[in-house]
């Protein structure tokens, strides 16, 4: 058990509905890591934030929106969902922010976009 | 785009035998890191490697980084089946004062008793 929490474990919903998942970070964590895990491009980076800002910016599509609350933990939107979005979508905390943190990871949310 | 290209993509051996995973990237790393994913859960950290030709190991896994600090390698000695799993390598690096974590797709490796 990583200390990372992430709901729902698994959401099936239909192409242009709207989606929240939320990830709770290990306790004393102020970063927060988003992730896309899918078959044909592995795991993609999205989004970081710490302390409540965005941090750092990866492959994260304008349909998909975060943000971290002041109790530190974060919510990814996902919008307009299209099949393609049917991926694994990680949370990871980190007590900071730098290369060298040691990134705790969630079980996942598995969605699944019919 | 940074990218970290990892070989072999899959890997399939008995108990006992030895393998090496690579890791390799045309760009420069502020440091690389090695994760084990199983089946349904998160990856975990096992390694972070920063300096070039660092050696580091943990039991029997060794890890290493090279000297330019553009690959690694972890070699597995005598593997056991609870070895088996997705060994993915990530880098960050530098980019407008945050640093942008980097994936490879992983090496799935299967050992068998």
């Amino acid at each position: 058990d990583s200390g990372v929490t992430q709901t729902p474990k698994h959401l099936i919903t239909a192409t242009g509905q709207r989606v929240t998942l939320r990830c709770s970070p290990r306790s004393g964590d102020l970063s927060v890591y988003w992730y896309q895990q899918s078959l044909d491009q592995g795991l993609q980076f999205l989004i970081q934030y710490y302390n409540g800002e965005e941090r750092a910016k990866g492959n994260i599509l304008e349909r998909f929106s975060a943000q971290q609350f002041p109790d530190l933990h974060s919510e990814l939107n996902l919008s307009s969902l299209e099949l393609g979005d049917s991926a694994l979508y990680f949370c990871a905390s980190s007590a900071s922010s730098g290369p060298r943190e040691t990134q705790y990871f969630g079980p996942g949310t598995r969605l699944l976009v019919l | 785009t940074q990218l970290l290209e990892q070989s072999p993509q899959f890997l399939s051996i008995q108990e006992g035998e030895n393998l090496t995973v690579y890791c390799n990237s045309s760009s420069v790393f502020s440091s690389l890191q090695w994760y084990r994913q199983e089946p349904g859960e998160g990856p975990v950290l096992l390694v972070t490697v920063v300096t070039g030709g660092e050696v580091k190991k943990l039991k029997r896994l060794t890890f290493q980084f090279g000297d330019a600090r553009k690959d690694s390698s972890l070699h597995i000695t005598a593997a056991q089946p609870g070895d088996t799993g997705l060994y993915l390598c990530a880098g960050s690096h530098a980019s407008g004062g945050s640093y942008i974590p980097t994936f490879g797709r992983g090496t799935s490796l299967i050992v068998h008793p």
